[in-house]
């Protein structure tokens, strides 16, 4: 079984900041790791992923994440934020390997950024 | 477009009065699933389904039941609502049952039980 903790439950910053958005993850097996972002009044959508390879992945909008094996972690961080990057970030882990179990997303109870003008 | 919608999005009910979400996607996707948002709990599976008349309970089943008689289509129902199942309800669906596919949601339903 796998988790996932999500250390802040919400993080104020301001605009042009930097932001980084915590998240451990606990797994007996190897797995594969997600953000996903909520923006207000809408479902939530695929900001990155980790699946293997490279440690740093980033998205189309600034954001980075890296994955840290020895540390369990999936820290969310971006340079310089705006108002627009208001939402609620959730991270979330599945099993990488294939065969019953391997279809699950678990995710943490969410972050939400608020970017102050 | 590619999108998974809900219907209704906001719904008030009363305690016991049977109630149906629709949940429908245009993206051929095999793998469907319903989720809760509640505050401070984040998402909670409820139910989910791996192909047509192939579903299995999440995290959170009790007091709701689903169907997938179609490919599109996945309803949530609750058979006797109650305040406790007051909440932010998310259907999501991805190709295939693997997780490393992105999963795409729909824009949430709010309902209160009264």
């Amino acid at each position: 079984a796998q988790s996932v903790t999500q250390l802040d439950s919400q993080v104020p910053v301001f605009e042009e900041a930097p932001v980084e958005l915590r998240c451990n993850y606990s797994s007996s097996v190897s797995v594969y790791l997600f953000w996903y972002v909520q923006y207000p009044n809408q479902g939530l959508q695929l900001l990155l992923k980790y699946l293997s390879g490279s440690t740093l992945v980033e998205s189309i909008n600034g954001f980075e994440a890296e994955f840290n094996k020895s540390q369990t972690s999936f820290h969310l961080r971006k340079p310089s934020v705006h108002i627009s990057d208001t939402a609620e970030y959730f991270c979330a882990v599945s099993p990488s390997y294939s065969g019953a179990g391997s279809y699950q997303l678990t995710f943490g109870k969410g972050t939400k950024l608020s970017v102050i003008p | 477009e590619a999108q998974v919608t809900q219907n209704p999005r906001y719904l008030i009910t009363v305690t016991g009065k049977k109630l149906t979400v629709t949940c429908s996607q245009n993206m051929n996707h095999e793998y469907m699933s319903w989720y809760r948002q509640d505050p401070g709990l984040g998402l909670r599976q409820i139910y989910y389904s791996m192909n047509v008349e192939v579903t299995d309970k999440g995290d959170v089943p009790e007091g709701y039941k689903v169907s997938r008689k179609e490919k599109r289509n996945f309803p949530l129902i609750l058979e006797s609502p109650s305040p406790n199942q007051t909440s932010l309800y998310f259907c999501a669906s991805r190709e295939s049952g693997r997780a490393y596919n992105e999963q795409f949601f729909g824009p949430g339903t709010r309902l209160t039980v009264l």
